[in-house]
């Protein structure tokens, strides 16, 4: 079964604005990762967080996690019609080194 | 970063054929993971691949339907036996590399 649960499903901007999923999970955790699918080819990797982290960035990208709501949030500024893909989290548990649970993952349109 | 690639990159096939999809890997990992991501889902760890060692599947999967050989750190196949439409997806394989998880560019498999 899917560890996380992403929302929303699927988000519409335009250009310029930012955008932000958020992820849910439901297990102890050593890490979570972001990854970007365009039109269902392979996944990209964005950026991982650890468990003793609570934010990160890499260019535009914000991440933050909350350990104490099992909750995580992606956030794209300014984004491009090249980010339109879908976006999933994906958690590595303690007890699991190595595999991952994914999210449901969250389909994002950039219009020009 | 590891880098993966995959063969093939697509396939369609008949009914109750077989399709061995290979995995190489530009460093020497320990593990390997397989990953099945069925059109319009997101992924779901098939199982883990250790030289030296048997696959581990995860529920749901078994090594009659699914096996797995790997021979060396590099590399990895998983076969898809006894095919039903049911089998239709992109299969990923992927590696943990320095915390990371990379993942190969998918097989997009379309079984009739």
């Amino acid at each position: 079964s899917q560890q996380g649960e992403e929302d929303p499903q699927a988000l519409s901007i335009q250009e310029g604005e930012n955008a932000t999923m958020n992820c849910s999970y439901k297990t102890s955790i050593n890490n979570l990762q972001w990854y970007r699918q365009n039109s269902g080819r392979g996944l990209v990797h964005l950026i991982l967080i650890r468990s003793n982290e609570r934010e990160k960035h890499s260019g535009r990208l914000r991440v933050t996690l909350d350990t104490s709501k099992k909750s995580s949030s992606l956030l794209i500024t300014a984004s491009r019609a090249a980010d339109t893909a879908s976006y999933f989290c994906a958690t590595g548990a303690t007890d699991s080194w190595g595999k991952l649970q994914f999210g449901a993952g969250t389909q994002v349109v950039v219009t020009p | 970063s590891a880098v993966i690639s995959q063969k093939p990159s697509r396939d369609i096939c008949q009914r109750g054929t077989s399709l061995t999809i290979q995995c190489q890997v530009d460093s020497q990992v320990t593990m390997m993971f397989w990953y099945r991501q069925q059109p319009g889902q997101s992924l779901t760890l098939i199982a883990t691949a250790n030289q030296g060692s048997e696959a581990t599947y995860e529920s749901g999967f078994v090594i009659d339907k699914f096996p797995i050989s790997r021979p060396n750190l590099t590399f990895s196949t998983l076969t898809v036996s006894n095919m039903s439409p049911e089998d239709s997806s992109i299969y990923l394989c992927s590696v943990a590399y320095q915390e990371t998880q990379y993942f190969g560019p998918g097989t997009r498999l379309l079984v009739l």
